[in-house]
């Protein structure tokens, strides 16, 4: 089983479309929680931390669940701007900033 | 933009040949990875380093040799690749390796070709 597993994709929507991506992770230590973007051909990029609480940034909410170990983020009035992989990444406890990377969901929002 | 940079950003070599990436972080942290992101598989890690000192060797082959002088700079020397290195190989920092909730910046990567 993958470290950490997220929907294969590509998810193709329409602008303005509410999109969700899944991730679920074996490893019951792991401690914290990241969704990267990474546009074509370009480095990844921190998007959000994820917190137990659920945490919201504008048109982006992500949500944790440790006793399913599954992790969600939400794109309301997605804009063409989205298009990009998103990448579910979680670091273990005790592992010394170590990440692990999912392998990625990738979106294309189309006009 | 970024506080990461690497060179060369493309880079083409032979199976014979002995080649160096170098990526530099501007940005004061401690922390400094090697990953590396063949096509259709996750960023996998392949070093890391805190505070000068190699911490983490993800079982790396030896034709893959890391050297970090000072907290700011990061080689990775290439010698006798194979074909199946081809892939974009990434640096990132973070401002300490053995805080696990730290941000990774990464770097633009360099894209590798084994020929």
């Amino acid at each position: 089983r993958k470290e950490v597993e997220q929907d294969p994709g590509p998810f193709n929507v329409p602008e303005g479309a509410t999109v969700a991506f899944n991730c679920t992770y074996s490893n019951s230590a792991s401690q914290s929680f990241f969704w990267y973007r990474q546009d074509c051909r370009k480095e990844p990029k921190l998007l959000m931390s994820v917190y137990s609480s659920g945490n919201e940034d504008g048109r982006f909410t992500a949500q944790l669940n440790r006793a399913s170990q599954y992790i969600s983020l939400l794109i309301r009035d997605s804009k063409l701007s989205d298009s990009a992989t998103y990448l579910c990444v979680v670091s273990i406890y005790n592992q010394g900033g170590k990440l692990i990377f999912g392998q990625g969901t990738e979106l294309s929002v189309k006009p | 933009e970024t506080g990461v940079t690497q060179t060369p950003r493309h880079l083409v070599m032979g199976m014979t040949n002995k080649k160096s990436l170098k990526c530099e972080q501007h940005l004061g942290h401690n922390a400094m990875y090697w990953y590396k992101q063949s096509a259709k598989k996750p960023l996998e890690l392949m070093f890391v380093y805190n505070f000068k000192e190699q911490t983490e060797n993800n079982s790396v082959p030896s034709r893959f040799s890391p050297e970090c002088p000072n907290s700011s700079h990061l080689f990775l020397h290439l010698h006798t690749l194979q074909p199946e290195d081809s892939a974009l190989y990434l640096c990132a920092s973070s401002q300490a390796g053995d805080h696990v909730a730290d941000t990774q910046y990464f770097g633009p990567g360099t894209r590798l070709t084994v020929l």
